[in-house]
C-alpha cells in the first residue's frame, strides 16, 4: 500500500534555510503536496508538483523531486518565526483520489 | 483557491449520540474528501463523498459508522453515528476545484470530544 514517510522535527535557526524531507513508497504518485497547519488551525496548501516536474519554486519555497529515489523535499529560505508550524507532506495518484498524509514534521525555529 | 465552511467548528457529545458536521464550498468542485486527524496524529481519508451516490469509503471506515451525504456540487455531510471516546478527532472536509491544477483545499475542521 501507499506509505508517506517524513521525520518527526526540524530545528532551524531564524534566517536560515530549513529543508523538509518527505519519501513515498508508491512509484505511481502523480501528485505530491505540501500542507501547513498551525496550532489550532486547518491545513494550509503551500504548493505541489506533478511527476513529471523536478522543481518548482514560488517565492521562499522551493520543491525538489527525485522520482527515481521517491524523495520530496520542501525547502523555505530566510526561515522566520512565522513558519514555525508542521509541515506535511501528501500524495495522491489520481487527480481524483484522496490523499494519503505523512506523519508531518514539526518545524522549531530558534531564534 | 477555494473558501471551505464547515459547521461546527467543535462539539462536545455523549457517548451512544451522533453528530452531522456540515461542509460547504464557495467555488464548483469537482471531488469532496471528508479526513479524520486524531490528536497528535497525520490526516487519515475517511471516504470520497459522491455526489447523488454512495460514498467511496477507505479501508477501515464503513457507513453505518460514518454516513455521508453530498446532495449536490458544493455541499456535503459527514454523521459520526453511536460515537464513543475514540471517536474524539478532529474531522475534516476537501475538495478539489473545478478548472484547477488538482489542488485539494480543506475546511478548519470540527473538533470533537466525545465523553
Amino acid at each position: 500500500g501507499e506509505d508517506v514517510e517524513q521525520s518527526l522535527f526540524l530545528s532551524v535557526r531564524e534566517g536560515d534555510s530549513s529543508v523538509i524531507n518527505c519519501t513515498y513508497t508508491d512509484s505511481s504518485s502523480t501528485y505530491l503536496y505540501w500542507y501547513k497547519q498551525e496550532p489550532g488551525a486547518g491545513l494550509q496548501l503551500l504548493t505541489y508538483i506533478f511527476s513529471n516536474m523536478d522543481m518548482k519554486q514560488d517565492q521562499r519555497l522551493t520543491v525538489l523531486l527525485n522520482k527515481k529515489d521517491k524523495h520530496l523535499s520542501l525547502r523555505i529560505a530566510d526561515t522566520q518565526t512565522g513558519d514555525s508550524a508542521i509541515y506535511f507532506c501528501a500524495e495522491s495518484m489520481r487527480g481524483a483520489d484522496g490523499l494519503t498524509f505523512g506523519k508531518g514534521t514539526h518545524l522549531i525555529i530558534q531564534p | 483557491s477555494a473558501v471551505i465552511s464547515q459547521k461546527p467548528s467543535r462539539d462536545i457529545c455523549q457517548r451512544g449520540t451522533s453528530l452531522t458536521i456540515q461542509c460547504q464550498v464557495d467555488s464548483q468542485v469537482t471531488m469532496m474528501f471528508w479526513y479524520r486527524q486524531q490528536p497528535g496524529q497525520s490526516l487519515t481519508l475517511i471516504a470520497t463523498a459522491n455526489q447523488g451516490s454512495e460514498a467511496t469509503y477507505e479501508s477501515g471506515f464503513v457507513i453505518d459508522k460514518f454516513p455521508i451525504s453530498r446532495p449536490n456540487l458544493t455541499f456535503s455531510t459527514l454523521t459520526v453515528s453511536n460515537m464513543s471516546p475514540e471517536d474524539s478527532s478532529i474531522y475534516l472536509c476537501s475538495a478539489r476545484i473545478a478548472g484547477g491544477n488538482n489542488e485539494q483545499f480543506f475546511g478548519p475542521g470540527t473538533r470533537l470530544t466525545v465523553l
